[in-house]
C-alpha cells in the first residue's frame, strides 16, 4: 500500500545544530508540504513543493529550507536549530486533483535544547 | 487573505449524542474547498470530509456531515451518534481551487466523548 513516512519520529538536538527531517511518500504525488503543529496555533505551513525542483515558502518558513530532487522525498532542514523550533512536524502529500485531499505522515517530534 | 476560525477550543459530549463542531472561514475566492481532519491522541491526521464551494448539497461520509452555509461562510462538522472513539482533536481547513492555493488550518477543537 502507498504511504507517507517520516523519520526520525523523535529527535532531540541542541541549539545551533543543523537538523534534517526526512519525508518519503510512495503515492507518486506531485505536491508535498511541511507543517509544524504547536498548541494554540493548529498547523502552520512551513514550505511546500508542487513538483521536482519546485519549492515555495509557507507562512513560517524562516529558519527552514527544503529541496525536491525527486517525486518521493521532501527533506526539511533546520539550518541552525532554535528552541522556538521545538514542535511536532508533519509532512503531507496530495495528488493535485481538485479536491486535493492531503495525506499526512505520522509526524516527527523535535525538541531543541 | 484566507482565514479559518474554530471558536470552540474544547467540547464535552455524551456518547450517542450528535455533535456539531463550528467552523467559519473568510476568503475572497469564488471557488474553494473545505476540509475536516481528525487527530486522535496517537497524533496522526485523518481526512474526514470535503465540501466544494460550488456543491449545492452538503457533503456526507458515514456518520460525518458538513453543514455548509455559504452565505454565512460556515462549514460546521456534524457527527451523528457519537462514539468514544470520536474523542480527538478536529481541524477545519480550507484551500482555494487555484494551483498555488495551499490548505490553511484552523486551531482545532478538542472533542471529548463521555461514556
Amino acid at each position: 500500500d502507498a504511504e507517507i513516512t517520516q523519520s526520525p519520529r523523535h529527535k532531540i538536538t541542541e541549539t545551533g545544530r543543523q537538523v534534517t527531517l526526512a519525508c518519503h511518500q510512495t503515492w507518486n504525488h506531485n505536491n508535498m508540504f511541511w507543517y509544524r503543529q504547536d498548541l494554540g496555533h493548529g498547523l502552520r505551513l512551513i514550505h511546500y513543493s508542487y513538483g521536482v525542483q519546485d519549492t515555495n515558502k509557507g507562512e513560517v518558513s524562516d529558519g527552514y529550507s527544503v529541496s525536491r530532487s525527486n517525486t518521493e522525498d521532501l527533506p526539511l532542514t533546520l539550518e541552525s536549530a532554535a528552541s522556538s523550533q521545538t514542535s511536532v512536524y508533519f509532512c503531507a502529500s496530495s495528488a493535485g486533483t481538485e479536491i486535493n485531499e492531503q495525506f499526512f505522515g505520522p509526524g516527527t517530534r523535535l525538541t531543541v535544547l | 487573505a484566507q482565514k479559518i476560525t474554530q471558536t470552540q477550543p474544547g467540547m464535552f459530549v455524551q456518547e450517542k449524542e450528535a455533535v456539531t463542531l463550528d467552523c467559519t472561514y473568510d476568503t475572497s475566492d469564488q471557488s474553494y474547498g473545505l476540509f475536516w481532519y481528525k487527530q486522535p491522541s496517537s497524533g496522526e491526521m485523518i481526512f474526514l470530509i470535503y465540501q466544494g464551494s460550488y456543491d449545492e448539497q452538503n457533503a456526507t461520509e458515514g456518520r460525518y456531515s458538513l453543514n455548509f452555509q455559504k452565505a454565512r461562510k460556515s462549514a460546521n462538522l456534524v457527527i451523528s451518534a457519537s462514539q468514544l472513539g470520536d474523542s480527538a482533536m478536529y481541524f477545519c481547513a480550507m484551500r482555494g481551487l487555484n494551483r498555488d492555493d495551499k490548505i490553511i488550518f484552523g486551531k482545532g477543537t478538542r472533542l471529548h466523548i463521555l461514556p
